[in-house]
């Protein structure tokens, strides 16, 4: 089936390490999102990328990083530099970084600091 | 800056009844797009529809019905007689023209539909 799939669902990080989170999607799609929801909030944007090998930060990139080396994958770094890590993570993609594409979502990654 | 408020936070129906969930949106942009998605307990968000900003029919699919007013800049999403599959915190989102491709969430509103 064609979608988008996260991993791990579930991931505790001990303070001061990095973790990486997976997202891969068989949409064949060129752009890819990530975004965060703390409890009782929308969606706030990460990073995006429009195409292999080029990616943009959103409204909230502080202590992140990406990469996009191939089309179906887009993995976020949460660095120890995140003040505040503890959230949901969703990673998302659309056919293309145009107007009116639907964007379509995984079915997330909750991340806690222990 | 585009904006999209969804002042109701939470609410709460006996099955069956019909419920109104609003969205009201923000931006500059001629054309935009309007989106509902659901999320339902496991956290995956699950698209609904999308409408576009020249197109203000109302639509309906099955239990959903969708209204749009430019005029009050609404986009309001009404379920008809509730079930308790449609549990959920739903999120009404904005697209923009171009330059402003990013999708703006609401803050969402968290149904809950009770036996």
């Amino acid at each position: 089936d064609g979608g988008i799939t996260q991993s791990p669902k579930y991931l505790f990080r001990k303070e001061g390490q990095n973790v990486t989170l997976s997202c891969e999607q068989n949409l064949n799609h060129d752009a890819m999102y990530w975004y965060r929801q703390d409890p009782g909030q929308g969606l706030r944007l990460i990073y995006y990328s429009q195409i292999v090998n080029d990616f943009q930060k959103g409204d909230i990139a502080e202590g992140y990083s990406v990469s996009r080396e191939k089309k179906e994958s887009f993995p976020l770094t949460v660095t120890s530099a995140q003040k505040n890590p503890t959230a949901f993570y969703l990673c998302a993609s659309s056919r293309q970084l145009l107007p009116g594409n639907t964007i379509y979502f995984g079915e997330g990654s909750w991340l806690t600091v222990v | 800056a585009q904006k999209v408020t969804q002042a109701q936070t939470e609410i709460s129906v006996v099955e069956k009844e019909d419920v109104t969930l609003d969205c009201v949106y923000e931006t500059r942009d001629t054309t935009y797009y309007l989106f509902w998605y659901k999320q339902p307990p496991s956290g995956e968000l699950v698209f609904l529809i999308r409408r576009n900003s020249f197109d203000e029919q109302n639509e309906i699919s099955g239990r959903y019905s969708w209204n749009f007013q430019k005029s009050t800049s609404s986009f309001n999403f009404t379920i008809t007689a509730s079930q308790v599959v449609d549990s959920a915190v739903y999120f009404c989102a904005l697209h923009g023209d171009f330059g402003n491709e990013k999708l703006t969430f609401g803050t969402g509103t968290r149904l809950t539909i009770i036996p």
